[in-house]
């Protein structure tokens, strides 16, 4: 059972290149998320996803955009990276359905440095 | 706004001894969640332990327990018993609605042989 998986776990870019993280569930979750972590912080919403077919912004949403392309996969576009970009971005997912305290699975990361 | 304070960055404790790590937070809502997340040095985010605000029992998760105190907006993780897998980054979260969670700074917890 994989649970969340993450791709790629490691990318380097230049400054103003695109680029596409993906996140993949196998657990039927509902509502799936993106966080970023910056050294010596905790973590912070970029963009959530309640439920498939929604998108809605999380604290930072600044530079970036989402997809929920279907109820298992939500992607992370970078349309023109910036080194204040460089960070390591977690994907989550739970099922959320009548009690807010279901667990909130995260995948491994992915370390982006943006030069 | 939802924030979340750990005002320890970092604590150690001889192994087998017992360790509180600090955290608190605002909110202006009545229900609201609680959560103790563990990061190791691989990254990986691992739940610890999860506390309902209406609930006034303190939660417990085996060595792990929480002491929650409503009214000063306060969560801390106590670990008894502490061993060197427990070593790892400790982050306090809260999360209202849609479970989207407000995570703290973290405390780099180092235990000692």
């Amino acid at each position: 059972n994989a649970g969340v998986t993450q791709t790629p776990k490691f990318q380097v870019l230049k400054t103003g290149q695109s680029m596409t993280l993906q996140c993949a569930q196998d657990m039927n979750h509902n509502s799936m998320y993106w966080y970023r972590q910056d050294p010596g912080m905790g973590l912070r919403l970029i963009y959530y996803s309640a439920s498939e077919g929604t998108t809605d912004k999380g604290e930072v949403p600044n530079g970036y955009n989402v997809s929920r392309l279907n109820k298992r996969e939500f992607s992370l576009r970078l349309e023109s990276a910036a080194p204040s970009q460089t960070s390591v971005y977690f994907c989550a997912s739970t099922i959320y359905r009548t009690s807010p305290l279901n667990i909130q699975y995260f995948g491994a990361g992915t370390r982006l440095s943006v030069l | 706004a939802q924030t979340v304070t750990q005002s320890q960055p970092e604590m150690s404790v001889q192994e087998a001894e017992t360790v509180t790590l600090s955290c608190t937070y605002d909110t202006s809502e009545s229900d609201y969640y609680l959560f103790w997340y563990k990061q190791p040095p691989s990254r990986q985010m691992i739940l610890v332990i999860r506390q309902e605000a209406y609930k006034q029992q303190n939660a417990t998760e085996n060595r792990f327990s929480v002491n929650f105190q409503k009214a000063a907006k306060s969560f801390s993780l106590k670990i008894s018993d502490s061993q060197l897998g427990d070593a790892a980054m400790y982050f306090c979260a809260q999360s209202e609605g849609a479970q989207k969670l407000v995570f703290g700074q973290g405390t780099r917890l180092t235990i000692n042989p």
